[in-house]
């Protein structure tokens, strides 16, 4: 089994709509991480998580929000998609710096 | 703002030649470089980190590390059409995410 799975993989939704993006790790890992990739632009960071009660704002958090369920879980919510919100979403997972990544979500807002 | 910057490229190789791919990052107290490797449509896999400056080598790859002119490289000996990617260089600081380079595409052709 893969040590950081992330849920769905493929996901087409509608303008307005409330989507959530689900990630798991079994690598015992207490960080863990969001990114999105757009064409050209590398990773970008979104939000960031050290432990169950710490939560950061990474350098493009608006119109996303997370929720820590546990050490293994981490969740990226949009409250009401919008276009500009396609793109391929990342999940990463570390104790460290050294940080490993999810198999991603490919998220396209119409 | 911490920049990651990159040569998007793309950098063309012949098989069994060297590629050399760098990377400059702006923030002094950065403490950890890392090199991922990603193919399309895939997540990012690392390659190397490097930590200390000078070279570090596994395999048919070399990291190379200068503070004093934040600059960091990987060099790909004898490259191979399956070592045809994007390459995006990573930075941290410590207690921080990642920064991560836009990437820089190689093309190796046999």
């Amino acid at each position: 089994d893969a040590d950081v799975t992330q849920t769905p993989r493929n996901r087409i939704t509608k303008t307005g709509k409330r989507i959530m993006l689900e990630c798991s790790q079994t690598k015992g890992h207490d960080r863990m991480y969001w990114y999105r990739q757009d064409p050209g632009l590398g990773l970008q960071l979104i939000y960031y998580s050290f432990d169950v009660k710490d939560i950061n704002k990474g350098e493009i958090s608006d119109g996303y929000s997370v929720s820590r369920q546990a050490q293994a879980k981490f969740s990226l919510s949009l409250e009401s998609a919008i276009p500009n919100q396609t793109a391929l979403y990342f999940c990463a997972t570390s104790q460290a710096d050294t940080q490993y990544f999810g198999p991603g979500t490919r998220l396209t807002v119409l | 703002q911490k920049e990651v910057e990159q040569n998007s490229g793309p950098l063309s190789v012949p098989e069994g030649a060297i590629a050399s791919l760098n990377c400059t990052y702006s923030d002094r107290g950065s403490q950890s470089f890392f090199w991922y490797r990603q193919y399309s449509g895939k997540s990012p896999e690392l390659i190397m980190s490097i930590y200390s400056n000078g070279d570090k080598e596994d395999g048919r790859f070399t990291a190379q590390l200068n503070k004093a002119s934040q600059y960091v490289s990987l060099l790909i000996r004898d490259s191979q059409p399956s070592d045809s990617a994007t390459y995006l260089c990573a930075v941290n600081q410590a207690g921080t995410a990642l920064i991560f380079g836009k990437g820089t595409t190689l093309s190796v052709s046999s």
